[in-house]
């Protein structure tokens, strides 16, 4: 049974560029959940998807928008990349319900925006 | 002030000791509480759920007090490969909100 998958591994990009960050829930489950977890900090929440839609969504810009494929697999997008945005980016998968769920996550992507 | 708020730590221990975490969150419609444990440059895991009611597994007991909005882990008889990080998670309407974390040194 396969976990929750993620690529690429690391990323290095510039100021201003975009990026495509991909997942593969783990099987079964139906609901997308993406964090970003900068150095030393916990991770923070950015947007969830379920049935190809954005259920929940954290306090980050517009630059950061996602998707949801009908096979569950998730992508997050970043426009207009910051310095800021250098972080480890986590894709966590679960059930729908119930809201008790616990999460799986990925092992992340590291991006670095030069 | 920040959504859950955990001990800044480091927490540094003999092995062998008990180590305890706190962790507070501030909206009271939290539905469901969690600890997760975080390896250095690795994904963070689920250690625990946490239930009003107390839990324990093994050497870890966690407890939720909803009265005081107060969440705790207790780590008995510490060893070496509890060095990590510890994360306090709430999850309200559907959002997962992380603490920001407790680093934890066991000490040979």
């Amino acid at each position: 049974d396969a976990g929750v998958t993620q690529s690429p591994t690391h990323l290095i990009k510039t100021r201003g560029q975009q990026v495509t960050l991909r997942c593969s829930p783990k099987s079964g489950h139906d609901t997308v959940s993406w964090y970003q977890q900068a150095l030393g900090q916990g991770p923070q929440f950015i947007f969830q998807y379920y049935e190809e839609e954005e259920r929940q969504r954290g306090n980050f810009p517009d630059r950061f928008s996602g998707h949801q494929f009908p096979n569950y697999s998730s992508e997050l997008n970043v426009n207009a990349l910051l310095l800021g945005d250098s972080a480890l980016y986590l894709c966590a998968s679960s059930l729908d319900r119930p809201v008790s769920e616990t999460q799986y996550f990925g092992p992340g992507t590291r991006l670095l925006v030069l | 002030r920040k959504e859950v708020e955990q001990d800044p730590g480091p927490f540094n221990v003999p092995e062998g000791a008990t180590v305890a975490f706190n962790c507070t969150y501030s909206n009271s419609a939290s539905q469901s509480f969690f600890w997760y444990r975080q390896d250095c440059r690795k994904e963070p895991k689920l250690l625990m759920s946490v239930y009003s009611s107390g839990n324990e597994d093994g050497r870890f007991t966690a407890q939720l007090n909803r009265a005081s909005q107060y969440i705790s882990l207790l780590i008995r008889d510490s060893k070496l490969s509890d060095s990590a990080t510890y994360l306090c998670v709430v999850n309200r309407d559907d959002k997962i909100i992380f603490g920001k974390g407790t680093r934890l040194h066991i000490l040979p």
